[in-house]
């Protein structure tokens, strides 16, 4: 059973930062790894999306990394800014199946004015 | 196109009532798929379709909850009879490819009291 594992689990730090999300996975038997945000009381925001034959992806301030073979994937984002300000959960499908995914816990982002 | 719809945005009920969840997905996604997120148990996965049909319905809590896709733009979620621990966010999300992103909607905000 794939397990999803986010630390830090909450985060603070000051605008302008570069800041790191780390999310580790059990099975490394993935199709891809997926980065979402979500807003307080909102749904959930695909940001970037890793295919298992990538080594990283970018969009803007956003760069995700991923490391199959030891079961590691990283968030890294530049320069934050308040309205960054959300929780970020990473998901990858069940062991086995492309459909279903399993999602960690989330790491709650402050970043302070 | 307006995403994902999901209605009510909010519901609030009493204990033994049944409730219905709607969901509208994207337009030509063939999967939808319905999550449940608290701040225990995180987000969790209760059912997906392809093509309406459902393919995996294994993470539906108990026998009080139904899932149904009647056409590819319409799916419900039903919690008949309804119990206080229901009370959570039940997110509807759909994609193109199993292997590509999903999109969430904003969810339904549900309260059984």
């Amino acid at each position: 059973k794939q397990e999803v594992t986010q630390i830090p689990a909450a985060l603070s730090v000051p605008e302008g930062e570069n800041l790191v999300l780390n999310c580790s996975f059990t099975d490394s038997a993935i199709y891809n790894l997926q980065w979402f945000r979500q807003d307080p009381g909102k749904g959930l925001t695909s940001l970037l999306l890793i295919q298992s034959s990538q080594r990283e992806q970018t969009s803007g301030r956003l760069n995700a990394s991923l490391d199959k073979s030891s079961g590691r994937s990283t968030l890294y984002i530049a320069a934050s800014q308040p309205g960054d300000s959300a929780t970020y959960l990473c998901a990858v499908p069940f062991s086995g199946s492309a459909r279903q995914l399993t999602f960690g816990s989330g790491t709650q982002l402050t970043v302070l004015p | 196109d307006a995403g994902v719809i999901q209605s009510p945005r909010h519901e609030v009920t009493e204990m033994g009532q049944e409730v219905t969840l709607r969901c509208k997905p994207i337009s030509g996604h063939d999967y939808l798929f319905w999550y449940r997120q608290t701040m225990m148990r995180g987000l969790e996965l209760l059912i997906y379709f392809n093509n309406n049909v459902p393919i995996d319905d294994s993470g539906m809590p108990e026998d009080r909850f139904s899932a149904k896709m009647p056409n590819a733009s319409f799916s419900t979620l039903k919690i008949q009879p309804s119990e206080p621990r229901d009370s959570a966010v039940y997110f509807c999300a759909s994609s193109l490819d199993p292997r590509e992103t999903q999109y969430f909607g904003p969810g339904t905000r549900l309260l059984v009291l």
